[in-house]
């Protein structure tokens, strides 16, 4: 079955960083596209980041809102996709999620930005 | 930027209706058009890829369509755990984008 499950989650304070992860199963990952949605608490859902796949280079791309402050990355080798996000503010507080070709989606880990 | 206009924001239903949810999207995005349901304390699910294609395991009282730049989602004789919050999301171009949601509550 497939899974993806993130971790690395918790309470930061502003302008820190903080690094989340998400392990895939189940599928082929490196044939997928990932990709990191967030949901701040009783708001929509929000596109934060995309990377495509090797023969695409691992293109990557970012919403306004995290540009220059927040990286994608994965390693198809431990078909693992990683978020690493930086000089955090309050309204990056949100459940994050991961998502393989907008298809399967893991449980979400929560991130709080709070002096 | 691509905008995903959703209506209505919430609605409520019986069991025998047939419920319509619509994203329009302010330019053409070529079906590139998911609908997904969310439940509290839960992760989104896809119902609908391609805008009409039924996603594995997803019950055929749901359905999409298109009408030039606006996509629908229909519910046909919904059940009450069709109750949730509905998106869309168009998957065209960047910045990808959602709908806002819709509250479906299924008396």
């Amino acid at each position: 079955a497939v899974q993806l499950v993130e971790s690395g989650g918790g309470l930061v304070q502003p302008k820190e960083s903080l690094k989340i992860s998400c392990a895939a199963s189940g599928f082929t990952f490196s044939n997928a596209a990932m990709y990191w949605v967030r949901q701040a608490p009783g708001k929509g859902l929000e596109w934060v980041a995309r990377i495509r796949t090797k023969p695409n280079n691992y293109a990557t791309y970012y919403a306004d809102s995290v540009k220059g402050r927040f990286t994608i990355s994965r390693d198809d080798s431990k078909s693992m996709v990683y978020l690493q996000m930086d000089n955090l503010k309050t309204e990056d507080t949100a459940m994050y999620y991961c998502t393989a070709e907008w298809v399967y989606w893991g449980q979400g880990v929560m991130v709080t930005v709070s002096s | 930027d691509i905008q995903m206009t959703q209506s209505p924001a919430s609605l409520s239903a019986s069991l025998e209706e047939i419920v319509t949810i619509t994203c329009k999207a302010s330019q053409g995005i070529d079906d590139y058009l998911s609908w997904y349901q969310q439940k509290p304390g839960k992760s989104p699910q896809l119902l609908i890829y391609d805008a009409t294609s039924l996603a594995d395991g997803v019950p055929s009282r749901f359905s999409g369509s298109r009408s030039g730049t606006q996509y629908s989602l229909k519910i046909s004789r919904p059940q009450v755990d069709d109750s949730g919050i509905y998106y869309c999301l168009q998957s065209y171009s960047t910045p990808f984008t959602f709908g806002s949601g819709t509250k479906l509550e299924i008396k």
